[in-house]
């Protein structure tokens, strides 16, 4: 059963970077699938950020492409997140999840994890 | 940047009903549409891929239809874990952006 596990800091200060890291569990990120990160805000809907392939090729959200960094590790079965000079308009659940090619549907999501942006 | 609108956005219904969610794109996106469901305090979960593909798991009862710029999700009889929100998801363009989602309420 695929596993995916969201950690990093629940609150960044305005202006700094955003990190995140995405835990990969019964299923090697080397075999294939694209890897994403979505994100909500409190009561609102969803957003893509971005999704990488195993060998490294990166899909981003052009609204976000110029602040959004996602690379992957595959000795360690994670990927990662980084967004640079956030506000507060970046407060919100991230999610990375697994993403099937061709629909570029996400097919199993983490739990979710909680970032504030304030000072 | 295409734009995905769903209607309603919110809508009440009783277990058994037929219930269908409507999601238009701002231009044509082909089958590249996907619906997913969202219950309170957890994450999205796939529904159908490419329009009209169930994902393995969802019980039959789910359906989706359309093609180019309208697209329907169909729930043939409303069973009681099937009140949450809903989502279309459009994988045409690399913004991959979602409609704002539909609430579904117990009448």
């Amino acid at each position: 059963q695929v596993q995916l596990q969201e950690s990093g800091p629940g609150l960044v200060k305005p202006s700094e970077t955003l990190s995140l890291t995405c835990d990969v569990s019964g299923y090697s990120i080397s075999s294939g699938y694209y890897w994403g990160w979505i994100r909500q805000p409190p009561g609102k809907g969803l957003e893509w950020i971005g999704s990488i392939y195993h060998s490294g090729s990166t899909y981003y959200n052009p609204s976000l492409k110029s602040r959004v960094t996602i690379s992957v590790d595959t000795s360690k079965n994670q990927f990662s997140l980084k967004l640079i000079s956030v506000t507060a308009a970046d407060t919100a659940v991230y999610y990375c999840a697994r993403v099937v090619p061709a629909p570029m549907a996400a097919g199993y999501w983490g739990q979710g994890t909680l970032v504030t942006v304030s000072s | 940047d295409i734009q995905m609108t769903q209607s309603p956005s919110s809508l009440s219904a009783s277990v058994g009903d037929r219930v269908t969610i409507t999601c238009r794109a701002s231009q044509s996106i082909s089958s590249n549409l996907n619906w997913y469901q969202q219950k309170p305090g957890k994450a999205p979960n796939l529904l159908i891929y490419a329009a009209s593909s169930l994902q393995s798991g969802v019980p039959s009862r789910f359906s989706g239809s359309g093609s180019g710029t309208d697209f329907t999700l169909t729930i043939s009889s409303l069973q009681p874990e099937d009140f949450a929100t809903y989502y279309c998801q459009q994988s045409y363009s690399t913004s991959y952006s979602f409609g704002q989602g539909t609430k579904l309420e117990i009448k």
